[in-house]
């Protein structure tokens, strides 16, 4: 158990619509990561969070936001769902401190989002 | 895009056997990582190798890095059914800030 928890476990939607996924970092950590890996491929790297402010972004349109609140959790929400957006969503918590964002990444289960 | 290229991209072998995965990658990094991931679930941290460190052990695992040849190995001794899954790297690049690269994967099958 890696203490990062994400739901739903599964999700569909229809092209268009709009998503929000939900991921409770482990205690402590203060960086949560997003990633978005499709079948048979590796994650990649949507955005990172420190503090409640962005911290980096992959090359992902504007219509994937975040947000990371006080308590440890996060949400990534897509807007205009296109049937590419189906995957295996990932977030992964790790610090605390600036200096440990990349050294250890403690992964949810992920939310795998399928696009009708 | 995807910096690390994993070879090979599937590995069967049986149960005892050692498993070797390699990585590549392009640009200058922090540190290497491998991470495994059962059946498209959560990936879990195995191991990191710092860019100026050259080998590490851990149990069963043990991780090279190569610099100047920009590329890594990951060797699973004595492996077990249990150690089936997919197997990545994932760069810390120097001036990625906030990001780690993945690869694309081995997919490891280890039969009993």
């Amino acid at each position: 158990e890696t203490g990062v928890t994400q739901s739903p476990t599964h999700l569909i939607k229809t092209r268009g619509q709009q998503v929000t996924l939900r991921c409770s970092s482990q205690s402590g950590h203060n960086t949560v990561s997003w990633y978005q890996q499709a079948l048979g491929q590796g994650p990649q790297f949507i955005f990172q969070y420190y503090r409640e402010e962005e911290n980096g972004r992959g090359n992902f349109p504007p219509r994937f936001s975040g947000l990371q609140f006080p308590n440890y959790s996060s949400e990534l929400n897509v807007n205009a769902l296109e049937l590419d957006d189906s995957a295996l969503y990932l977030c992964a918590s790790s610090g605390p401190g600036p200096q440990a964002t990349n050294e250890k990444l403690f992964f949810g289960s992920g939310t795998q989002l399928s696009v009708l | 895009s995807q910096q690390g290229e994993e070879d090979p991209q599937a590995l069967s072998i049986q149960e005892g056997e050692n498993a070797t995965m390699n990585c590549s990658y392009k640009t200058s990094i922090n540190n290497l990582q491998w991470y495994r991931q059962n059946s498209g679930r959560g990936l879990v941290h195995l191991i990191l190798i710092r860019s100026n460190e050259r080998e590490k052990h851990s149990g069963r695992l043990r991780v090279t890095l190569d610099t100047s040849k920009k590329s890594s190995s990951l060797l699973i001794t004595a492996s077990r059914a249990a150690d089936t899954a997919s197997y990545f790297c994932a760069t810390d690049e120097e001036t990625s800030g906030s990001r780690l690269t993945f690869g694309e994967g081995t997919q490891l099958t280890v039969n009993p």
